[in-house]
Order: structure tokens, then sequence, then C-alpha cells
């Protein structure tokens, strides 16, 4: 069925360090890849997205990779500050639609 | 330019009663998505309206719930005869078109008592 598969669940990663998120999906003919942020309280907040015609994008410190073939999806957030500690969660449409389907999450720690 | 907004931020109903979620999106966007979440968990997906028109309810229970987005106004999130399971955060996102970013409002806090 429709699957997006998140991890790690939980990323304690020491400040100025880099973090990485990694996202596995089911169906092959997804061709969008969001990546949100969301704060205690709020809601999800778009930071960066990838089409499957691109490998690599990249804003600032946060970048995103896509395998296509894999049917993989990472974020990578480099040089990591403490305004950084929130729970990001991939997502990638289904069946051609605009039905958007979310990994679990990850809450990222930033350490002093 | 506002975000997505959603009102009320917080809801307190008693069982049985009504709950209505109000969501009126970014300025230009005509489609609406509603997401429900629950503590520590992802956002499942619940229905995704256009103007007047209901594209996907795949996700939304098909008894108490119903969702509209009228021509003038905003999109109505509505739960019937309220149990303590529907407790939980529900959020709108809209989007200016299909297979577009899309963006989400601050969400609804439903508690039932």
């Amino acid at each position: 069925g429709e699957n997006v598969e998140q991890h790690p669940s939980t990323l304690s990663v020491q400040e100025g360090d880099s973090a990485v998120i990694k996202c596995t999906y089911s169906d092959s003919a997804s061709n969008y890849f969001p990546w949100y942020k969301q704060e205690l309280g709020k809601g999800p907040q778009l930071i960066i997205d990838i089409r499957s015609n691109v490998g690599e994008k990249k804003d600032q410190r946060i970048a995103v990779t896509l395998n296509k073939t894999a049917k993989h999806f990472s974020l990578h957030i480099t040089e990591t500050q403490p305004e950084d500690s929130a729970v990001y969660f991939c997502a990638a449409p289904m069946n051609r639609d605009d039905k958007i389907i979310f990994g679990k999450g990850t809450r990222l720690h930033i350490l002093p | 330019n506002a975000g997505v907004m959603q009102n009320p931020r917080h809801l307190v109903r008693r069982r049985g009663q009504e709950a209505r979620l109000r969501c009126s999106p970014m300025k230009g966007h005509s489609h609406v998505y509603w997401y429900r979440q629950l503590p520590e968990e992802g956002l499942k997906f619940m229905v995704y309206l256009q103007k007047e028109n209901i594209i996907d309810e795949s996700g939304m229970p098909k008894e108490r719930f119903s969702a509209e987005f009228p021509k003038e106004g905003p999109s109505i999130l509505r739960i019937q005869q309220v149990v303590r399971g529907d407790s939980a955060a529900y959020f709108c996102a809209s989007s200016p078109g299909r297979n577009q970013p899309q963006h989400f409002g601050d969400g609804t806090r439903l508690s039932i008592l």
C-alpha cells in the first residue's frame, strides 16, 4: 500500500555538526518530495522540496537528495544551530494526485 | 500576505456535541486540504477540496465527518456527535493548484471532554 518510511525517529546532534534524515517511499509514480519542519504548537512549515527531475537541491544550510531508482530521499542540515531543534517530516504524493503521505517524523535535538 | 488562517486555535467540546473547524486559505489558493495529527505522530490526510467540490475524501471517516469549501468564505470541517477519539490537532493546508507546494495553518486543537 501507500507508505512513506522515515528514519530515525529521534536524532541528537552536537551544535555545529550535520544532521541527516532519510525517507523511503513506495509509489514509483511520486514526483514531488517536500520536507516540513514543525515546532511545538505550530503547523508544519515547508522548508525545502524537490521534484523528480533533479537529484539534489540546496538552500543555504539545507539540502535534499533524491534517488528515484532506490526510492530514497534525504534531508541534510549542515552547521546545525539551536533553532533547528524541531520535528521534521518528509512526504510524498501518492496515486498521481495531491494526496500527500507523511512520514512519522524525526525529532531533532541540537545539543549545546 | 497572510498565511493559512485556522480558527479556533483551541476547541473544547463534550461528547455528543458538534465541532466546526474553519480554514481560510492563502490569498490566491483555491485548493484546500485537511489533515489530522495525533500526539507524537505524523499527519494523516483526510480530505482535499477545491471551491465547491470535494476532490478526494478517502481519508475521512464515512460517518459524522463532513467538509465543504463554498464559493465564498472559509473551508469548514464539521464533526458531528464528537467522541473522545476525535481529540487531535486538525491542520488545514492550501495550494495554488495541483501538485504545488502545500502551506499549512497552525491548526485547531480539539479536546473532547
